[in-house]
């Protein structure tokens, strides 16, 4: 079955330091992946997508299909950076959103 | 543009009762998706819905869900005889075509007595 694994649940690090978030995914096709980010008090938006391969307020993520595997990456994690990450994935042709089950960034001062 | 709006924000009802979320999507916006979003889990999709139209109603369950998008007014999904475990949050999500970026509305959190 198509799923996506986070595994870490809850993430913690020091302003300043690097972050990488995990996110494995399993589908044998061509998926299309994304990063969601959803801040204290507010709604799930989006943060980037591999298809269009930038960097957003800093974060990177490089789909890698040999290892199934979409991290997102920060070289310097900041306090506002602190939210609720899912990365998801759409099969090729399809409309649903497959999510993972989330990790927690906290940065601390 | 407001962006996606979702009502009410919280819901308690009592095991048995009828629960209706509503969903209105942004602006030039004609496709809605639901999601259910269990505790410590992501998000899981329900429907898929076009005007007047359910798309794809294949992570519904079969029995007291059903969800509709008429031509005029917001997409309602309702939940009959509601249960402990249709406790969740529901989030709707529109687009203006079928393979555009989804946005996300703030959630309805349903709580069952």
């Amino acid at each position: 079955a198509q799923r996506v694994t986070q595994p870490e649940k809850l993430l913690s690090v020091f302003k300043g330091a690097p972050v990488e978030l995990k996110c494995n995914y399993s589908y044998s096709g061509s998926p299309e992946l994304f990063w969601y980010v959803q801040y204290s008090r507010q709604r799930l938006q989006l943060l980037l997508r591999h298809i269009s391969r930038e960097s957003i307020k800093g974060f990177t993520a490089d789909l890698n299909k040999g290892e199934t595997s979409f991290h997102l990456k920060k070289p310097f994690a900041q306090e506002e950076d602190s939210a609720m990450y899912y990365c998801a994935f759409r099969m090729d042709s399809s409309y649903k959103l497959i999510f993972g089950s989330g990790t927690r960034l906290l940065v601390r001062p | 543009n407001a962006g996606v709006m979702q009502n009410p924000r919280h819901l308690v009802r009592r095991r048995g009762q009828e629960a209706r979320l509503r969903c209105s999507p942004m602006k030039g916006h004609s496709h809605v998706y639901w999601y259910r979003q269990l505790p410590e889990e992501g998000l899981k999709f329900m429907v898929y819905l076009q005007k007047e139209n359910i798309i794809d109603e294949s992570g519904m369950p079969k029995e007291r869900f059903s969800a509709e998008f008429p031509k005029e007014g917001p997409s309602i999904l309702r939940i009959q005889q509601v249960v402990r475990g249709d406790s969740a949050a529901y989030f709707c999500a529109s687009s203006p075509l079928a393979y555009n970026e989804q946005f996300f509305g703030p959630g309805t959190r349903l709580t069952v007595l």
